[in-house]
C-alpha cells in the first residue's frame, strides 16, 4: 500500500483564519479523498480529488470553504478557511488506485483546535 | 442514499471472543471494510472482503457477510488489551475509483 505523510499533525488556530493541510504519497496515485472526523463521530467524505481536474464536493462541502489543490499524482492540500470553533475536526486524507480494496490508505490525520 | 450502522459500543472479557456488528442499505457494495482507529492515530485497514465472498479468516479476525441481509460481522478470537479501539465498519462499491461509506464506529473496551 501507498505511504503517506500528513502535516501538520495537529494545530491550535484562531477564528476567522486558515489552515492548509498537506498530504504527500510516496507513489503516484490516480484518486485522493479528504475526510472529516468530528470529535467523537465517524469519518465523512469532503471531497474527491482527481489529478488534473478540480474536486468533487459532497453535499455540505463547499469549494470556498475548503478549497482542495491536485497538482500532480503524489501531493494535494486542503484548506480550510475562516475557520470558527465548529471546524474543529481531524482531517484526513486518503488514497485510492489500482492497488485494489488495499489500496485505500489513510494518513494519520491533522488534528485542529479552533479558539 | 448509502447508510452503514453500527453499534455504538462494546465490552468483552479479555481472552474472550468480540463480535462487532455492522448493517448496509447499498445492494451494490463491491467492497465491505473493517478498519481500527486506536487513540490518537489514524485509520489502520484491519481486513476486508468482496461483496461476492461470505467468509473470509485472517489469523484472530474473521468477517462474515451476509449478503441477503446486508450483515457484516467481524470476530476477534481471544480479545487482549491491545484491540481496545474504535472499529469502523465502511464499504464501496468500486475500489479504485468510489468514495468509501463510513459506519459511525464501534467502541470496544476490554476488562480483565
Amino acid at each position: 500500500s501507498a505511504v503517506i505523510s500528513q502535516k501538520p499533525s495537529r494545530d491550535i488556530c484562531q477564528r476567522g483564519t486558515s489552515l492548509t493541510i498537506q498530504c504527500q504519497v510516496d507513489s503516484q496515485v490516480t484518486m485522493m479523498f479528504w475526510y472529516r472526523q468530528q470529535p467523537g463521530q465517524s469519518l465523512t467524505l469532503i471531497a474527491t480529488a482527481n489529478q488534473g481536474s478540480e474536486a468533487t464536493y459532497e453535499s455540505g462541502f463547499v469549494i470556498d470553504k475548503f478549497p482542495i489543490s491536485r497538482p500532480n499524482l503524489t501531493f494535494s492540500t486542503l484548506t480550510v478557511s475562516n475557520m470558527s470553533p465548529e471546524d474543529s475536526s481531524i482531517y484526513l486524507c486518503s488514497v485510492g488506485g489500482t492497488q485494489g480494496a488495499e489500496g485505500y490508505t489513510f494518513g494519520s490525520g491533522t488534528r485542529l483546535t479552533v479558539v | 442514499g448509502e447508510d452503514v450502522e453500527q453499534s455504538l459500543f462494546l465490552s468483552v472479557r479479555e481472552g474472550d471472543s468480540s463480535v462487532i456488528n455492522c448493517t448496509y442499505t447499498d445492494s451494490s457494495s463491491t467492497y465491505l471494510y473493517w478498519y481500527k482507529q486506536e487513540p490518537g492515530a489514524g485509520l489502520q485497514l484491519l481486513t476486508y472482503i468482496f461483496s461476492n465472498m461470505d467468509m473470509k479468516q485472517d489469523q484472530r479476525l474473521t468477517v462474515l457477510l451476509n449478503k441477503k441481509d446486508k450483515h457484516l460481522s467481524l470476530r476477534i478470537a481471544d480479545t487482549q488489551t491491545g484491540d481496545s479501539a474504535i472499529y469502523f465498519c465502511a464499504e464501496s462499491n468500486d475500489s479504485s475509483a468510489s468514495k468509501i461509506i463510513f459506519g459511525s464506529g464501534t467502541r470496544l473496551s476490554i476488562r480483565p
